[in-house]
């Protein structure tokens, strides 16, 4: 069973700070992650998705992906009041010919003003 | 805003009823999949349908039963509900060649009293 596992939070941060999101995952043949943000009653969206170790900038944004550790984690830069929210990791499955995603169960973002 | 919409927003049934829950995929999307968001936890996929046939289910029991038309829209049904049924359901549509083009409708939040 593929696992996806974060700090539920939530996690607080002044404004302008940097906050610091992490996740691992069970299945060690993962090419792909994302990162989605849902706002309180609102569905996800598709904030960053990587492939390769290391690490992808994205504005605000710098997803960093570790696969040997089986890590994965979202930097944001400049926190603003606006990226208080539930940001929820997710992975596909290894094999082919099915997409579903298997999300872990988010963290809850607040940044203070 | 996603293009994918999602009827009703919200819906109250009692334990024992059934539900039917609808979706419409963006433009040129053939792909829609279901998940079920309890709260507090992350979305956890129910299954896909991709040109009108199931094409991958996860942990969910058979009374969760789904159609998608010619258009790609898509319905999920529930029978005999459940209290634990309580929850948001989303809707997902992608081009099956593209998990990361996998946009989320608004969601229906269902009530089981």
């Amino acid at each position: 069973q593929k696992e996806v596992e974060q700090n539920s939070g939530p996690l607080s941060v002044p404004e302008g700070a940097i906050a610091s999101l992490n996740c691992t995952y069970s299945d060690r043949v993962s090419q792909s992650f994302f990162w989605y943000r849902q706002y309180s009653g609102k569905s996800p969206e598709l904030i960053m998705s990587i492939y390769s170790n290391g690490d992808k900038e994205d504005g605000r944004f710098t997803a960093q992906l570790n696969k040997a550790s089986q890590y994965v984690s979202l930097l944001i830069r400049d926190s603003q009041p606006s990226d208080s929210a539930t940001y929820l990791c997710a992975v596909p499955p290894s094999g082919a010919g099915s997409y579903q995603l298997t999300f872990g169960k988010g963290t809850k973002l607040s940044v203070i003003p | 805003e996603t293009g994918v919409t999602q009827s009703p927003t919200h819906l109250i049934k009692t334990r024992g009823q059934q539900v039917t829950l609808r979706c419409s995929s963006q433009s040129g999307h053939n792909t829609v999949s279901w998940y079920q968001q309890a709260l507090g936890q992350g979305p956890q996929f129910i299954f896909q349908y991709y040109r009108e046939e199931e094409n991958g289910r996860g942990n969910f029991p058979p009374r969760f039963s789904g159609l998608q038309f010619p258009n790609y829209s898509s319905e999920l049904n529930v029978n005999a509900l459940e209290l634990d049924d309580s929850a948001l359901y989303l809707c997902a549509s992608s081009l099956k060649t593209g998990i990361e083009t996998q946009y989320f409708g608004p969601g229906t939040r269902l009530l089981v009293l």
